[in-house]
């Protein structure tokens, strides 16, 4: 079975500084991995997905993802922090045998931006 | 394209009251899926399914909660009799071709 880890529930950044939200998966398959933002009373948002190909992925926002095969892990990156980057992260995995690409998410990571 | 539409975007009833929750998906995705987001359980998958067919609900809670799709652009979410801890924000999501969900913005249910 897949599961998925995010390691801090709540990092706390000062604006401009950057930040790093980690995520790991447990999978014995080959997998998708994905990162939603949410922000207060909003449904979630795709933020950047790793399929296949090169394991650094860019998404909107200024954000990137490594995917790190031998590590298990798709940590979420940011070189320069905004306020309206404060919201939920959600990192999440689908299993690639399974064609109902039914999405695991983590437990989030609240990041707070702070001026 | 206007994206998942959920109705209502708030409900609030009272225990033993029948709630019904609605989702549109995006025109073409032929996946849906009902997530419930509450603190303490984080984003839990319900149920899904596959061209109007329900595939896995096995993360439907209990025998009060039921789910359908009569059609590609409809589909309910209904929980008989509901109880105060169904309280929580319930998602709807379709998917798109590379297997990433589209979500709507959620109906936050209330039970008193």
């Amino acid at each position: 079975a897949q599961s998925v880890t995010q390691l801090d529930s709540q990092v706390p950044v000062f604006e401009e500084a950057p930040v790093e939200l980690r995520c790991n998966y447990s999978s014995s398959v080959s997998v998708y991995l994905f990162w939603y933002v949410q922000y207060p009373n909003q449904g979630l948002q795709l933020l950047l997905k790793y399929l296949s190909g090169s394991t650094l992925v860019k998404g909107i926002n200024g954000f990137e993802a490594e995917f790190n095969k031998s590590q298990t892990s798709f940590h979420l990156r940011k070189p320069s922090v905004h306020i309206s980057d404060t919201a939920e992260y959600f990192c999440a995995v689908s299993d690639l045998n399974n064609q109902g690409g039914k999405l695991i998410f983590g437990q989030g990571t609240e990041l707070s931006v702070k001026p | 394209d206007a994206g998942v539409i959920q109705s209502p975007r708030h409900e609030v009833t009272e225990m033993g009251q029948e709630v019904t929750l609605r989702c549109k998906p995006i025109s073409g995705h032929d996946y849906l899926f009902w997530y419930r987001q509450t603190m303490m359980r984080g984003l839990e998958l319900l149920i899904y399914f596959n061209n109007n067919v329900p595939i896995d609900d096995s993360g439907m809670p209990e025998d009060r909660f039921s789910a359908k799709m009569p059609n590609a652009s409809f589909s309910t979410l209904k929980i008989q009799p509901s109880e105060p801890r169904d309280s929580a924000v319930y998602f709807c999501a379709s998917r798109g071709l590379t297997g990433e969900l589209f979500f709507g913005e959620g109906s936050r249910l209330t039970v008193l």
